[in-house]
């Protein structure tokens, strides 16, 4: 059965803090990881992740995948009460010859910071 | 570019009835998902539309049901409502690569509250 695990489930940190969200996967059909943000609404995107080893970056928060220990980080440097969020990991299946995929989601990061 | 849109934003129904929840897509996306999400399981997927055709479903009763119209808006049907199906229903949007293949990046719409009494 596909399943993706994050780790730690919650966190409480203080502006100014480094935090790293963990995520790995066992899935089936592989195309790739997301990471997203949900503030009590809509889960908004952050980064999309297909190649191993290759950094993506936006502002303070950066994310890594590594397909052969099937796992991805996520780092947000000198952290800021605006980033208390649930921080979510998914990761998309589905055959390339296939049209159609779905996300497979983790339980969420739950991030707290304190002034 | 407007969002995803989802109506109504809360809902409160009672055992046995049943709810049909609506979203609009981003304006150009064509494939439209819908999620599950509840504090025990998380986020699910139920099932995905493109071009009025469901492609993929996910593990849930057949008491779950949608539809996709020609102008992309969706609505999914929860019919003879169950305690455990209150939730929230999100709603994603992608737009789609060449040939209508499904594209990894879904944006997600507020959602909509559903509480079952």
């Amino acid at each position: 059965e596909d399943k993706v695990v994050q780790s730690p489930l919650s966190l409480v940190v203080h502006e100014g803090d480094t935090v790293t969200l963990n995520c790995s996967y066992e899935v089936t059909n592989f195309r790739s990881l997301l990471w997203y943000k949900q503030e009590k609404k809509a889960p908004t995107f952050l980064f999309m992740l297909t190649s191993s080893g290759i950094e993506k970056k936006s502002g303070r928060l950066s994310s890594i995948l590594d397909k052969k220990e099937l796992f991805s980080i996520l780092n947000i440097t000198a952290t800021q009460t605006g980033d208390s969020a649930v921080y979510l990991c998914a990761v998309a299946t589905g055959l390339a010859s296939s049209n159609t995929g779905k996300l497979i989601f983790g339980q969420g990061t739950t991030l707290q910071v304190k002034p | 570019k407007a969002g995803v849109t989802q109506t109504p934003r809360y809902l409160i129904k009672t055992r046995g009835q049943q709810v049909t929840l609506s979203c609009s897509p981003i304006s150009g996306h064509r494939s439209v998902s819908w999620y599950q999400q509840t504090p025990g399981q998380g986020l699910q997927f139920l099932f995905e539309y493109f071009s009025e055709t469901q492609r993929n479903k996910g593990n849930f009763p057949g008491r779950f049901s949608g539809r996709q119209f020609s102008n992309s808006r969706s609505e999914m049907n929860v019919s003879t409502l169950e305690l455990g199906d209150s939730a929230l229903y999100l709603c994603a949007s992608s737009s789609p690569g060449l040939g209508g293949f499904w594209a990894d990046t879904q944006y997600f719409g507020p959602g909509t509250r559903l509480t079952v009494l």
